[in-house]
């Protein structure tokens, strides 16, 4: 059964500083895996999508990696601002046991960028 | 650009009620996901379809079933509805064939169980 863990639960930062934010799966057949946000009480908007042949994804401030060996992808987020602050949740995309694909998402980490 | 829609945004029902939640793709997205996001919870992975057909299930319970329609838009239906079904329930669309099956998430539902 696929587990995904972030880490840390919770951070906070003050503004301008660079953060990493971790992502790690037990299960390392997967299709996909990709970076959401959420903000409190709001659905989840797409940050970063990459596909199991892929490394690394970048759009503006956000890049992202995967180490799909070692069941591990990182959001890197530079010169974060207090707009950054919300809820990041990673999701794998991959086959459950029964052979049906499923999206298996993360416990969150919450940022808060501190002005 | 268009994105999910998902309707009603809110809905109250007591216990044993039934409920339907709607989702409209977006345009040309092949695939729709449910999921259940309970307060302080991680989202959790319902059930898909692909070109109508139901593709892959998760934890949905028997109680619940959905569907996808002719014009895309899919439905999920709510039986004997229990207070711990109250959440916020997701649709999120993408397109599997021929593109990057990036997952595009709506607004959501949220249902209150009384």
């Amino acid at each position: 059964k696929q587990e995904v863990t972030q880490i840390p639960a919770a951070l906070s930062v003050p503004e301008g500083e660079n953060l990493v934010l971790n992502c790690s799966f037990t299960d390392s057949a997967i299709y996909n895996l990709q970076w959401f946000r959420q903000d409190p009480g709001k659905g989840l908007t797409s940050l970063l999508l990459i596909q199991s042949s892929q490394r690394e994804q970048t759009s503006g401030r956000l890049n992202a990696s995967l180490d799909k060996s070692s069941g591990r992808s990182t959001l890197y987020i530079a010169a974060s601002q207090p707009g950054d602050s919300a809820t990041y949740l990673c999701a794998v995309k991959g086959l459950d046991s029964g052979g049906y694909q499923k999206v298996t998402f993360g416990t969150g980490t919450k940022l808060q960028v501190i002005p | 650009a268009a994105g999910v829609i998902q309707s009603p945004r809110h809905l109250i029902k007591e216990k044993r009620e039934t409920a339907t939640l709607k989702c409209y793709p977006i345009p040309r997205h092949d695939t729709v996901y449910w999921y259940q996001q309970g307060p302080g919870q991680d989202p959790q992975f319902l059930i898909s379809f692909y070109e109508k057909m139901q593709s892959d299930k998760g934890s949905i319970p028997d109680r619940f079933s959905a569907q996808q329609f002719s014009d895309y838009h899919s439905e999920l239906n709510m039986s004997s509805l229990e207070l711990g079904d109250s959440a916020l329930y997701f649709c999120a669309s993408s397109e599997t064939s021929g593109g990057a099956d990036e997952q595009f998430f709506g607004p959501g539902t949220r249902l209150t169980v009384l």
